[in-house]
Parts: structure tokens; C-alpha cells; sequence
């Protein structure tokens, strides 16, 4: 069935140092992949985006990477700042027809001051 | 900056009771969803909702679950009778004529005993 695997599961980076999260998508069809950011007792929050067609992203100090033929996407976070730390979730869109999206474990990331 | 919005915050029942969470998704917004997280898990589909009617719905959405839009801006997830399994974060989420982009609440963190 449809998966998103997410890497890695808890990543800690001094502050300044940048920051990536992988995920790998199971559906050749998804075609949307956003990044959220939930911070403690709050909702996700949409950070980035990258649609199919497009392989790389970027928004200020955050950036996604989008690999179709190997079905990756990755998160890049330069210059990080203790702000940053959060729990960050990749999702793929569902199949063909589906506007459902499938989400990634999340990944637990502290900037160290 | 318009945002979901969802009441209430917290909700503690007791297992067999039913419970109602009430989500204000962003005004112009046609398509409607709700996810759940159980704690310490990724964020999974429930259901969409377009046009009054359910889109797509997850295993998880059994009988014992409904959704509704009462009126021209609130729509609403009901459990019938809670299980303890059912304790999770609710998230409501909406998104615009495009589809792609969904926009999450702050979610109602419901308690089963």
C-alpha cells in the first residue's frame, strides 16, 4: 500500500549547522509533497511545498529535493536556529484521483544553542 | 493571515460516549478533512469532504464515525460511541480550489477512559 518512510527519527544540530530530513515515497503517482512543522501542542504548519515537476525548491534557509526516479524528497535546513527545533513531517499525495496525503513518521529536530 | 480553526482544545469522555469536534476551516475553502495522531505516531487520513458529501474515507473511518458541514462554515467529526482506542489528536484541515495545498487546525486532543 501506499508509505512515506522518514530519516532520521531524532537528529540534533548546533546551532548555525544545517539539517536534512529524507523521506522515500511507496505511490510513482504522488505528486505533491509538502513539509510541515508541528511545534508542541499546536498543528502542522506548512513550511515548503514541491510539486512533480520540479526538483528543487527553495524558501530563504529551508530547501526541498525532489528525486521522482528514485522516489526521494529531502528537507534542507541551512543556518539553523534554536526556533527550528520541532517535529518536521513529510507527506505525499495519494494516488491518481486522490487528494489524501500519506505522512511520514515525522523527524524530532533540536538545535542546540 | 486566515487559519482552521477547532474547538475544543481538549475533550476527556468517557469510552461509549459521543463526542462531536467542530472544525472552522478557511473561508473560501471548498475541500475538508480531518486526520488523527495517536500519540507518539505519524499523522493519519480519516476522511475529505467536498460538496457536501465524503470524497474518500480511511479503514479507519468505520461506521462509527460521521462527518457533517451543519452550516456554511462549520464542519464537524462525530464519533458515536468512543472506544479507548479512539484517544488521539483530531486535526481538521482545508484546502482551496486548487486541492494540493491543505491547511491544519491546531487539532482537539481527545481523551477516551
Amino acid at each position: 500500500g501506499e508509505n512515506v518512510e522518514q530519516h532520521p527519527s531524532t537528529l540534533s544540530v548546533q546551532e548555525g549547522d544545517s539539517a536534512v530530513i529524507k523521506c522515500t515515497y511507496s505511490d510513482s503517482a504522488s505528486n505533491y509533497f509538502p513539509w510541515y512543522k508541528q511545534e508542541l501542542g499546536k498543528g502542522p504548519q506548512l513550511i515548503i511545498d514541491i510539486r512533480s515537476n520540479v526538483g528543487e525548491k527553495k524558501d530563504q534557509r529551508i530547501a526541498v529535493t525532489l528525486n521522482k526516479t528514485a522516489k526521494h524528497f529531502s528537507l534542507h535546513i541551512t543556518e539553523t536556529q534554536p526556533e527550528d527545533s520541532a517535529v518536521y513531517f513529510c507527506a505525499a499525495s495519494g494516488s491518481s484521483g486522490t487528494y489524501k496525503y500519506i505522512f511520514g513518521t515525522g523527524t524530532r529536530l533540536k538545535v542546540l544553542a | 493571515e486566515p487559519e482552521v480553526t477547532q474547538t475544543p482544545s481538549h475533550q476527556v469522555t468517557q469510552m461509549g460516549q459521543e463526542v462531536i469536534l467542530r472544525c472552522v476551516p478557511i473561508s473560501n475553502h471548498l475541500y475538508f478533512y480531518w486526520y488523527r495522531q495517536i500519540l507518539g505516531q505519524k499523522v493519519e487520513f480519516l476522511v475529505s469532504f467536498y460538496n457536501n458529501e465524503i470524497s474518500e474515507k480511511s479503514e479507519i473511518f468505520d461506521d462509527q464515525f460521521s462527518v457533517e458541514r451543519p452550516d456554511g462554515s462549520n464542519f464537524t467529526l462525530k464519533i458515536r460511541s468512543t472506544k479507548l482506542e479512539d484517544s488521539a489528536m483530531y486535526f481538521c484541515a482545508s484546502s482551496g480550489g486548487g486541492r494540493e495545498t491543505q491547511y491544519f487546525g491546531p487539532g482537539t486532543r481527545l481523551l477516551v477512559l
